[in-house]
């Protein structure tokens, strides 16, 4: 009954690194969604994968790119991380249709240095 | 555009005190609105929703009703507990069900 579980919970990075934040869901869910949270800002959305096969851009994409590996799995990659793209990361799953709320999970705590 | 604007918080209050945390959007078509709840340290739980005008959605003593006149969703509850010190998120859904639109969040917190 996991729900939706994201590694890691923290990480440091410099300036420059690249890294994978992870996301799989156990819920079926056909969409998933990828979010940062930055504090008096509120959640903003990165990428979303419609459905298995699909991503689109959210309000803040650039210095992200996803991939939607299969239907459980949601990735996001920071090629080269930024001091900028330091924040708390969600990652969320749900179902098209607008009735639905999403299932977030526990968040990535990421700090560039 | 879509948007929710949501009061500034941190609201701090006593056990047994009464809450309203104020939530407006703007939206094209009939959305959906929704609380969430996020305690420290954890992701975003759904707390409530309401899918159409006039609708009243309601959880753990929580309520808030979708008041298409006014473009408000508020959030109430009649008696907190310092276990619902928390964020609390008003957010709305599009028509197209493809992505959530969030308001900043209202930090809450209350002493005993």
């Amino acid at each position: 009954n996991a729900g939706v579980t994201q590694t890691p919970k923290f990480q440091v990075l410099k300036t420059g690194q690249s890294m994978t934040l992870q996301c799989a869901q156990d819920m079926n869910h056909n969409s998933m969604y990828w979010y940062r949270q930055d504090p008096g800002m509120g959640l903003r959305l990165i990428y979303y994968s419609a459905s298995e096969g699909t991503t689109d851009k959210g309000e803040v994409p650039n210095g992200y790119n996803v991939s939607r590996l299969n239907k459980r799995e949601f990735s996001l990659r920071l090629e080269s991380a930024a001091p900028s793209q330091t924040s708390v990361y969600f990652c969320a799953g749900g179902e098209t249709g607008h009735t639905y709320g999403y299932t977030f999970g526990s968040g990535t705590r990421l700090t560039v240095v | 555009g879509n948007s929710v604007t949501q009061m500034e918080g941190p609201v701090t209050l006593s056990e047994e005190a009464f809450l309203t945390i104020n939530c407006t959007y703007t939206a094209t078509g009939y959305p959906s609105l929704f609380w969430y709840v996020q305690y420290p340290g954890e992701g975003l739980q759904l707390l409530l929703k309401a899918t159409k005008a006039d609708d009243k959605g309601s959880n753990k003593g929580f309520e808030a009703t979708y008041r298409k006149e006014t473009t408000s969703f508020h959030l109430e509850k009649g008696s907190v507990q310092v276990s619902d010190s928390a964020v609390y998120f008003c957010a709305l859904s599009d028509n197209s069900g493809n992505q959530f639109y969030f308001g900043t969040g209202t930090s809450l917190t209350v002493i005993p």
